[in-house]
C-alpha cells in the first residue's frame, strides 16, 4: 500500500494560493489520488480526486505528474475557514490510506 | 438528504468491557467503511462492508469486528476494550464498491476507555 509524505504544517495568509504537495511514491497502477479536509472533532470531508494531469472543481486544483508519485493540492485564495488539516491518500475504493496530513493555518 | 449519522457521539467505557457502534449510512449508499483516529497513529482503516459482505480489513486485532445488514447499516464491535482503543471512530458511506468515489464521513464516535 502506498505511504505518504506531507509538510507536517503550513501558514498563509487570507487570499493567498496554498499548494500542499504529497509524496507516494509507490502508488499502485490502480490507485486513484483524493484529498480530504478534516476540522477539529469532524469527519473528513471529501475536496477533490483524481487520476492523473490536473483536476479542477470549484473548491480546489490538484495536480499529479506522469509518473504519479507526488500530488499537489491548490487552493485559491483561502481563507480563516480554511484552516484545518489536509490529508492525500492514494487508495481503491472505500480503503483510504492516511498520512499524518498537513496542517494549515490561515492568518488573517 | 440525511448524512452519514453515527451513535452514539460519545461514551465512555472500563478496561475489558466491550462496546458496539452504529452508523447509518446516507440513503442509497451500499459500503460502509471505518477508521479509527487517534493523537499518535493518525486515521486508520478498519474494514469496509459493501451489500453485507467485508470487502477489505485492516491491521487491527481480532477484537476489532463489524457488519452490515441488508439495509446498509453497521455495526462495529471492540471486544475486550484497551486503554489504547480509545479514540475517534469514523464511519464513512458511499454509494457503490467502485474504485472511485468520495467517502462521506459521519462525525464519528468518540470512545475514551477508562
Amino acid at each position: 500500500l502506498a505511504k505518504t509524505t506531507q509538510p507536517i504544517s503550513m501558514d498563509s495568509y487570507e487570499g493567498q494560493e496554498v499548494n500542499i504537495t504529497c509524496s507516494h511514491n509507490n502508488i499502485a497502477t490502480n490507485d486513484y489520488i483524493t484529498w480530504y479536509q478534516q476540522f477539529p472533532s469532524q469527519g473528513p470531508r471529501f475536496i477533490i480526486q483524481g487520476y492523473k494531469t490536473k483536476v479542477t472543481n470549484e473548491v480546489a486544483s490538484l495536480f499529479i505528474p506522469a509518473d504519479r508519485k507526488s500530488s499537489t493540492l491548490s487552493l485559491p485564495r483561502v481563507s480563516l475557514s480554511d484552516t484545518a488539516v489536509y490529508y492525500c491518500s492514494p487508495h481503491q475504493g472505500g480503503k483510504l490510506i492516511f498520512g499524518q496530513g498537513t496542517e494549515l493555518s490561515v492568518k488573517p | 438528504k440525511a448524512g452519514v449519522t453515527q451513535t452514539p457521539r460519545y461514551l465512555i467505557k472500563t478496561r475489558g468491557q466491550q462496546v458496539t457502534l452504529s452508523c447509518s449510512p446516507i440513503s442509497g449508499h451500499r459500503s460502509v467503511s471505518w477508521y479509527q483516529q487517534t493523537p499518535g497513529q493518525g486515521l486508520q482503516f478498519l474494514f469496509e462492508y459493501f451489500s453485507e459482505t467485508q470487502r477489505n480489513k485492516g491491521n487491527f486485532p481480532g477484537r476489532f469486528s463489524g457488519r452490515q445488514f441488508s439495509n446498509s447499516r453497521s455495526e462495529m464491535n471492540v471486544s475486550t476494550l484497551e486503554l489504547g482503543d480509545s479514540a475517534l471512530y469514523l464511519c464513512a458511506s458511499r454509494p457503490t464498491d467502485s474504485l472511485v468515489g468520495e467517502l462521506f464521513f459521519g462525525e464519528g464516535s468518540r470512545l475514551t476507555v477508562l
